[in-house]
Protein backbone atom coordinates (compact mmCIF):
# COMPACT_ATOMS: atom_id res chain seq x y z
CA UNK A 1 0.00 0.00 0.00
CA UNK A 2 1.36 3.23 -1.03
CA UNK A 3 1.52 5.98 1.62
CA UNK A 4 -0.35 8.58 -0.13
CA UNK A 5 -3.04 7.32 -2.19
CA UNK A 6 -4.59 9.81 -5.14
CA UNK A 7 -6.54 9.19 -7.93
CA UNK A 8 -4.64 10.12 -11.39
CA UNK A 9 -7.81 11.30 -13.42
CA UNK A 10 -8.38 12.65 -15.66
CA UNK A 11 -11.29 14.65 -14.20
CA UNK A 12 -13.19 16.44 -16.42
CA UNK A 13 -15.11 19.27 -15.73
CA UNK A 14 -17.02 22.21 -17.15
CA UNK A 15 -16.08 25.89 -16.66
CA UNK A 16 -17.49 27.17 -13.41
CA UNK A 17 -17.43 23.61 -11.78
CA UNK A 18 -16.54 23.23 -8.34
CA UNK A 19 -13.66 20.76 -8.54
CA UNK A 20 -12.96 18.72 -5.50
CA UNK A 21 -9.80 16.33 -5.61
CA UNK A 22 -9.25 14.39 -2.48
CA UNK A 23 -5.80 12.21 -1.35
CA UNK A 24 -5.95 9.89 1.61
CA UNK A 25 -2.65 8.66 3.43
CA UNK A 26 -1.99 5.74 5.55
CA UNK A 27 1.49 7.38 8.37
CA UNK A 28 -0.69 8.98 11.13
CA UNK A 29 2.37 10.91 11.42
CA UNK A 30 1.94 13.41 8.74
CA UNK A 31 0.83 16.46 9.77
CA UNK A 32 2.19 19.38 7.14
CA UNK A 33 -0.27 18.72 4.15
CA UNK A 34 0.29 20.78 0.77
CA UNK A 35 -1.40 20.53 -2.69
CA UNK A 36 0.60 21.60 -6.16
CA UNK A 37 -0.10 22.59 -9.59
CA UNK A 38 1.83 20.49 -12.14
CA UNK A 39 1.36 22.39 -15.60
CA UNK A 40 2.97 19.91 -18.33
CA UNK A 41 6.69 19.59 -18.50
CA UNK A 42 6.57 22.00 -15.70
CA UNK A 43 7.66 21.76 -11.97
CA UNK A 44 5.61 22.00 -9.06
CA UNK A 45 4.11 25.23 -7.74
CA UNK A 46 2.64 25.68 -4.24
CA UNK A 47 -0.84 26.01 -4.00
CA UNK A 48 -2.24 25.99 -0.61
CA UNK A 49 -0.53 24.43 2.69
CA UNK A 50 -2.23 23.56 6.22
CA UNK A 51 -0.99 22.32 9.56
CA UNK A 52 -3.28 19.49 10.87
CA UNK A 53 -6.84 19.47 10.59
CA UNK A 54 -8.83 21.94 9.47
CA UNK A 55 -10.31 24.27 6.51
CA UNK A 56 -7.82 26.53 4.98
CA UNK A 57 -9.42 29.35 2.12
CA UNK A 58 -7.05 31.33 -0.34
CA UNK A 59 -9.55 32.36 -3.34
CA UNK A 60 -11.17 30.17 -5.00
CA UNK A 61 -9.14 27.24 -3.42
CA UNK A 62 -10.00 25.78 0.13
CA UNK A 63 -8.25 22.68 1.40
CA UNK A 64 -9.27 20.66 4.27
CA UNK A 65 -7.50 18.36 6.23
CA UNK A 66 -9.52 15.47 8.38
CA UNK A 67 -6.56 13.46 9.80
CA UNK A 68 -8.77 11.36 12.00
CA UNK A 69 -9.56 9.93 8.71
CA UNK A 70 -6.25 10.45 7.76
CA UNK A 71 -8.25 11.91 4.30
CA UNK A 72 -7.08 15.64 2.68
CA UNK A 73 -9.33 17.69 -0.45
CA UNK A 74 -8.79 20.65 -2.32
CA UNK A 75 -11.90 22.24 -3.58
CA UNK A 76 -11.85 24.42 -6.71
CA UNK A 77 -15.07 27.08 -7.05
CA UNK A 78 -15.33 28.92 -10.27
CA UNK A 79 -13.31 26.03 -12.33
CA UNK A 80 -11.59 27.71 -15.24
CA UNK A 81 -9.93 26.38 -18.27
CA UNK A 82 -6.54 27.92 -16.57
CA UNK A 83 -6.78 25.51 -13.79
CA UNK A 84 -6.29 22.61 -16.36
CA UNK A 85 -3.19 21.00 -14.64
CA UNK A 86 -2.12 17.83 -12.75
CA UNK A 87 -2.41 18.57 -9.01
CA UNK A 88 -0.60 16.65 -6.34
CA UNK A 89 -1.15 16.49 -2.64
CA UNK A 90 2.39 16.21 -0.23
CA UNK A 91 2.59 15.78 2.91
CA UNK A 92 5.66 15.81 5.52
CA UNK A 93 5.95 15.24 9.25
CA UNK A 94 7.81 16.97 11.63
CA UNK A 95 10.44 13.79 12.38
CA UNK A 96 12.10 15.04 9.06
CA UNK A 97 11.48 18.58 9.79
CA UNK A 98 8.77 19.29 7.44
CA UNK A 99 11.46 18.75 4.66
CA UNK A 100 10.96 14.98 3.38
CA UNK A 101 7.80 14.87 1.10
CA UNK A 102 5.69 12.63 0.79
CA UNK A 103 4.23 12.70 -2.75
CA UNK A 104 0.53 11.35 -4.51
CA UNK A 105 0.46 10.39 -8.25
CA UNK A 106 -1.29 13.52 -8.85
CA UNK A 107 -4.74 14.18 -10.45
CA UNK A 108 -5.11 15.24 -13.77
CA UNK A 109 -7.45 18.19 -14.01
CA UNK A 110 -9.50 19.44 -17.43
CA UNK A 111 -11.59 22.20 -17.67
CA UNK A 112 -13.16 22.77 -20.48
CA UNK A 113 -14.75 26.12 -21.77
CA UNK B 1 7.46 34.66 -4.71
CA UNK B 2 11.10 32.41 -4.06
CA UNK B 3 12.06 31.40 -7.07
CA UNK B 4 14.17 28.09 -7.75
CA UNK B 5 16.30 27.90 -11.24
CA UNK B 6 16.86 24.64 -12.62
CA UNK B 7 19.72 24.62 -15.30
CA UNK B 8 19.12 23.21 -18.32
CA UNK B 9 15.88 22.95 -18.82
CA UNK B 10 16.41 20.11 -21.12
CA UNK B 11 19.25 17.57 -21.69
CA UNK B 12 19.68 15.42 -25.18
CA UNK B 13 22.91 13.19 -24.24
CA UNK B 14 24.33 9.86 -25.66
CA UNK B 15 24.18 6.89 -23.91
CA UNK B 16 27.19 6.73 -21.93
CA UNK B 17 28.07 9.64 -21.14
CA UNK B 18 27.55 12.55 -18.10
CA UNK B 19 25.14 15.22 -17.44
CA UNK B 20 25.33 17.88 -14.92
CA UNK B 21 22.17 19.85 -14.29
CA UNK B 22 22.45 22.50 -11.25
CA UNK B 23 19.76 24.05 -8.96
CA UNK B 24 19.70 27.25 -7.50
CA UNK B 25 17.83 29.39 -5.27
CA UNK B 26 17.92 33.05 -6.37
CA UNK B 27 17.02 34.96 -3.18
CA UNK B 28 17.26 32.83 -0.32
CA UNK B 29 19.68 30.40 1.13
CA UNK B 30 19.45 26.84 1.61
CA UNK B 31 21.31 24.17 3.54
CA UNK B 32 19.30 21.69 2.62
CA UNK B 33 18.36 20.69 -1.35
CA UNK B 34 16.05 17.66 -2.50
CA UNK B 35 16.55 15.61 -5.73
CA UNK B 36 13.39 14.39 -7.18
CA UNK B 37 12.79 12.14 -10.64
CA UNK B 38 9.66 11.83 -12.26
CA UNK B 39 8.52 9.77 -14.87
CA UNK B 40 5.56 10.55 -17.10
CA UNK B 41 2.16 10.06 -15.40
CA UNK B 42 3.82 9.03 -12.42
CA UNK B 43 4.45 11.31 -9.21
CA UNK B 44 7.26 12.77 -7.86
CA UNK B 45 9.91 10.31 -6.16
CA UNK B 46 12.80 11.84 -3.92
CA UNK B 47 16.23 10.54 -5.26
CA UNK B 48 18.29 12.44 -2.45
CA UNK B 49 18.53 14.95 0.28
CA UNK B 50 21.25 17.01 -0.71
CA UNK B 51 23.18 18.97 2.37
CA UNK B 52 25.83 21.92 1.99
CA UNK B 53 28.87 21.00 2.96
CA UNK B 54 28.58 17.28 3.67
CA UNK B 55 27.68 13.95 1.67
CA UNK B 56 24.22 13.67 0.20
CA UNK B 57 21.52 11.47 1.59
CA UNK B 58 20.29 9.02 -0.57
CA UNK B 59 16.91 7.27 -1.05
CA UNK B 60 16.44 3.62 -0.89
CA UNK B 61 17.01 1.95 -4.53
CA UNK B 62 18.92 5.46 -5.72
CA UNK B 63 22.37 4.60 -6.77
CA UNK B 64 25.12 7.33 -5.08
CA UNK B 65 27.59 7.07 -7.56
CA UNK B 66 25.67 7.15 -10.58
CA UNK B 67 23.76 10.14 -9.23
CA UNK B 68 26.18 12.26 -7.92
CA UNK B 69 25.26 15.24 -6.00
CA UNK B 70 27.27 18.27 -5.03
CA UNK B 71 26.23 20.75 -2.73
CA UNK B 72 29.19 23.49 -2.86
CA UNK B 73 27.30 26.78 -1.61
CA UNK B 74 23.75 27.62 0.28
CA UNK B 75 22.59 28.71 -2.88
CA UNK B 76 23.56 26.09 -5.37
CA UNK B 77 23.24 21.70 -5.61
CA UNK B 78 24.35 19.92 -8.62
CA UNK B 79 22.96 16.59 -10.01
CA UNK B 80 25.42 14.67 -11.99
CA UNK B 81 23.92 11.60 -14.18
CA UNK B 82 26.98 9.57 -14.87
CA UNK B 83 27.08 6.98 -17.47
CA UNK B 84 23.90 7.52 -18.72
CA UNK B 85 21.62 5.19 -19.79
CA UNK B 86 18.18 5.45 -22.18
CA UNK B 87 16.27 3.93 -18.97
CA UNK B 88 17.27 7.28 -17.14
CA UNK B 89 15.57 9.29 -19.66
CA UNK B 90 13.59 10.97 -16.98
CA UNK B 91 12.52 14.50 -15.69
CA UNK B 92 14.39 16.43 -12.65
CA UNK B 93 13.39 18.68 -10.02
CA UNK B 94 14.92 20.02 -7.58
CA UNK B 95 13.59 21.59 -4.54
CA UNK B 96 14.96 23.75 -1.33
CA UNK B 97 13.85 24.91 1.79
CA UNK B 98 15.16 28.25 2.61
CA UNK B 99 16.94 28.44 5.83
CA UNK B 100 14.74 31.08 6.60
CA UNK B 101 11.53 30.16 6.27
CA UNK B 102 9.45 32.91 4.24
CA UNK B 103 5.83 31.56 4.26
CA UNK B 104 5.84 28.60 7.00
CA UNK B 105 7.92 25.86 6.38
CA UNK B 106 7.42 25.98 2.55
CA UNK B 107 9.39 23.72 0.13
CA UNK B 108 10.42 26.15 -3.76
CA UNK B 109 10.23 23.76 -6.75
CA UNK B 110 12.10 24.32 -9.88
CA UNK B 111 11.20 24.37 -13.14
CA UNK B 112 12.52 20.79 -13.60
CA UNK B 113 15.14 19.42 -16.14
CA UNK B 114 13.96 16.90 -19.23
CA UNK B 115 16.91 14.23 -19.55
CA UNK B 116 16.53 12.01 -23.01
CA UNK B 117 19.41 9.53 -23.11
CA UNK B 118 20.11 8.22 -26.39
Amino acid sequence: QKEVEQDPGPLSVPEGAIVSLNCTYSNSAFQYFMWYRQYSRKGPELLMYTYSSGNKEDGRFTAQVDKSSKYISLFIRDSQPSDSATYLCAMTTMNTGFQKLVFGTGTRLLVSP
Amino acid sequence: GAVVSQHPSWVICKSGTSVKIECRSLDFQATTMFWYRQFPKQSLMLMATSNEGSKATYEQGVEKDKFLINHASLTLSTLTVTSAHPEDSSFYICSARPDRPLFGNTIYFGEGSWLTVV
